[in-house]
């Protein structure tokens, strides 16, 4: 199994909701990551998690929120998130984290759209 | 400087070859990557070439390596209209992958 998966595909909130995004693994990695990529950019990484511990926040705003219950789980909680907080959110995952990195596996994304 | 530098846009003919370039940072990289975007999906892992390699072949993918220069080339023959994405150039940083802003390959029939 060399899959990451992400649900919802698609998520629609009001500025006022809470919602979670989820991405699941099986492959043993112990490193995973969410990204946020707006249209025609790269992605920009927002959130490490290294062993289940947080090890790398990019300044991210408190509206969102990670959490990585196991090391096969990984969520990032949504709240009072501004039109500007719409893009595609995604979740990757490698072996582990290292200064010189290992290939990273990414999930098909959540297309998140804040109204 | 500091960014993964690449051309934004590459036109090509089907069947033709493409050849996507990049310029990376830092010469300690161990590893760079080539990852694949079709419009609306994630990112997928193409390909990667280890730093002690000039050159390596996978299929109809071809990443050159020129560490003096610190430049990273993928080429793609036969090109068929599966092809057509945004192809990003990638290395490792400080537990981080830098990304360069992608290049869009498109296909002319």
């Amino acid at each position: 199994d060399t899959e990451v998966t992400q649900t919802p595909k698609h998520l629609v909130m009001g500025m006022t909701n809470k919602k979670s995004l989820k991405c699941e693994q099986h492959m043993g990695h112990r490193a995973m990551y969410w990204y946020k990529q707006k249209a025609k950019k790269p992605p920009e990484l927002m959130f490490v998690y290294s062993y289940e511990k947080l090890s790398i926040n990019e300044s991210v705003p408190s509206r969102f929120s990670p959490e990585c219950p196991n090391s096969s789980l990984l969520n990032l909680h949504l709240h009072a998130l501004q039109p500007e907080d719409s893009a595609l959110y995604l979740c990757a995952s490698s072996l582990i984290v290292t200064g010189t990195s290992y290939e990273q596996y990414f999930g098909p994304g959540t297309r998140l759209t804040v109204t | 400087g500091e960014d993964v530098e690449q051309s934004l846009f590459l036109s090509v003919r089907e069947g033709d070859s493409s050849v996507i370039n990049c310029t990376y940072t830092d010469s300690s990289s161990t590893y760079l990557y080539w990852y694949k975007q079709e419009p609306g999906a994630g990112l997928q892992l193409l390909t990667y070439i280890f730093s002690n390699m000039d050159m390596k072949q996978d299929q109809r993918l071809t990443v050159l390596l020129n560490k003096k220069d610190k430049h990273l080339s993928l080429r793609i023959a036969d090109t068929q209209t599966g092809d057509s994405a945004i192809y990003f150039c990638a290395e490792p940083r400080d537990d981080k992958i830098i990304f360069g802003k992608g290049t869009r390959l498109h296909i002319l029939p």
